[in-house]
């Protein structure tokens, strides 16, 4: 268990490029999450999937943003036309019944990817 | 909706102990967590709630009262390592994620 990593862990863009963001959960895991942070803040839940279904998406910031989730295994995050206000620590996360609480809310987050959009 | 609050930061001693309060408004209720972060790292989970009563792991506990939608978290013996933020988080239903709060940062000091 190597634990949930994210790639890449930083992102420099310019205003109005399209980026994508991967994330490979536990490889046991069934759920996915992606969460936003900036600075000061929690982090803010945006989507998540069990297994390849995406059953939670009205939380996406807005149409430029979007997730994928194909085979039930790693995920990608897409922010199409990046604005400066897109700049934040974006996080992954998985869950699983099986872990030692029990619950889905026992989440293990990966390092995240820093995003600045100048 | 979903909110929650939490005091923004904390100071305490080394040895000493802290407890970090969380109060919380949600339309839907499937327990309150507790995340640790240290500056640049991610989250930890620390501890899960769903009912009533006092979870104790280590020399970290947490409190839930699901009537008075509040709840805390207890840290023992404090050493320097836990200067971090703490998060309480709420499930407000199984098809939501997690709604954080902004964070409580813990400051030990000698």
């Amino acid at each position: 268990d190597t634990g949930v990593s994210q790639d890449p862990r930083h992102k420099i863009t310019k205003r109005g490029q399209n980026v994508t963001f991967r994330c490979d959960p536990i490889s046991e895991h069934n759920r996915l999450y992606w969460y936003r942070q900036t600075l000061g803040q929690g982090p803010e839940f945006l989507t998540y999937f069990q297994n390849e279904a995406q059953l939670e998406k009205s939380r996406l910031l807005s149409d430029r943003f979007s997730a994928e989730r194909p085979k039930g295994s790693f995920s990608t995050l897409e922010i199409q036309r990046t604005e400066q206000g897109d700049s934040a620590m974006y996080l992954c996360a998985s869950s699983s019944q099986r872990a030692p609480s029990g619950s889905y809310n026992e989440q293990f987050f990966g390092p995240g990817t820093r995003l600045t959009v100048l | 909706g979903q909110s929650l609050e939490q005091p923004s930061e904390v100071t305490a001693v080394e040895g000493a102990i802290v407890q970090i309060n969380c109060t919380y408004q949600t339309s839907g209720f499937y327990g309150l967590s507790w995340y640790q972060q240290h500056d640049g790292g991610a989250p930890t989970f620390l501890s899960y709630n769903a009912l009533d009563g006092l979870e104790e792991t280590g020399r970290f506990s947490s409190f839930l009262s699901r009537s008075d939608s509040y709840g805390y978290l207890l840290l023992q013996e404090l050493q320097m390592k836990d200067s971090a933020s703490y998060f309480c988080a709420v499930n407000g239903g199984g098809a939501d994620g997690l709604t954080f709060g902004k964070g409580t940062h813990l400051i030990i000091q000698p």
